[in-house]
């Protein structure tokens, strides 16, 4: 089946401090990428996306590459913000022709200290 | 403009008791998605409707779990006999379709979370 695997966490960075957060994946077909935010209190919104390999999705700051020789799409920011701070998700989806449901991983908590 | 929203916001249910989970996505959204997020967990897959029909319920833990959208727009997640273990996040999801294309966003609601006591 289908399923994404994240780094282990938390994560504590100072403010400037350069990001990355792994993610791999293995999928039974032809994989959508996905990176989504959950704001303390919030719900989960979509951060950015990459629909097949080699595209960059780049949303805020964030970049991921859709890296399908090592099935891979880190999460990486040069220089992060207190207002980064929050959990990050992994996720994937492969249509089955209407449903897209996704498969995440399970999340990583930022936290970004003045 | 509005975007998915869920209710209640948290319910706290005695174990045995039935619950029911609304979910109103966005306007127009023709396609639904429930997930269930354990705590320190990603949200898995419970249940997606096309409009009213209920394509994929594969997801779906037991059959105390049960899933409805009979207009194709606001959507009922109920759970009966509840258990310890349902307690959960539950988070609803709504997608748009345009000129019969189905675009792999999907837009989520805040959640309800659902403790089981």
């Amino acid at each position: 089946g289908d399923s994404v695997t994240q780094m282990e966490g938390p994560v504590t960075l100072s403010e400037e401090a350069f990001l990355t957060i792994n993610c791999t994946y293995t999928a039974t077909g032809y994989p959508s990428l996905f990176w989504y935010v959950q704001y303390p209190g919030e719900g989960l919104q979509l951060l950015l996306k990459a629909t097949k390999a080699d595209d960059k999705g780049s949303n805020k700051g964030f970049e991921a590459t859709y890296r399908k020789e090592t099935t891979s799409f880190h999460l990486e920011k040069g220089s992060v913000q207190v207002s980064d701070s929050a959990v990050y998700f992994c996720a994937l989806s492969v249509m089955t022709g209407a449903n897209s449901k996704l498969t995440f991983g399970k999340g990583i908590t930022l936290s970004v200290r003045p | 403009g509005a975007g998915v929203s869920q209710s209640p916001r948290y319910k706290v249910a005695k174990r045995g008791q039935d619950v029911a989970l609304r979910c109103d996505p966005i306007s127009g959204h023709v396609s639904l998605f429930w997930y269930q997020q354990a705590l320190g967990q990603g949200p898995e897959f419970l249940t997606y409707f096309q409009n009213e029909a209920q394509l994929d319920k594969s997801g779906l833990p037991s059959d105390r779990f049960f899933a409805e959208r009979p207009e194709g727009s606001v959507s009922t997640l109920k759970i009966q006999r509840t258990q310890q273990e349902d307690s959960a996040v539950y988070l609803c999801a709504s997608r748009t379709e345009r000129e019969g294309r189905y675009y792999n966003e999907q837009f989520f609601g805040p959640g309800t979370r659902l403790t089981v006591l």
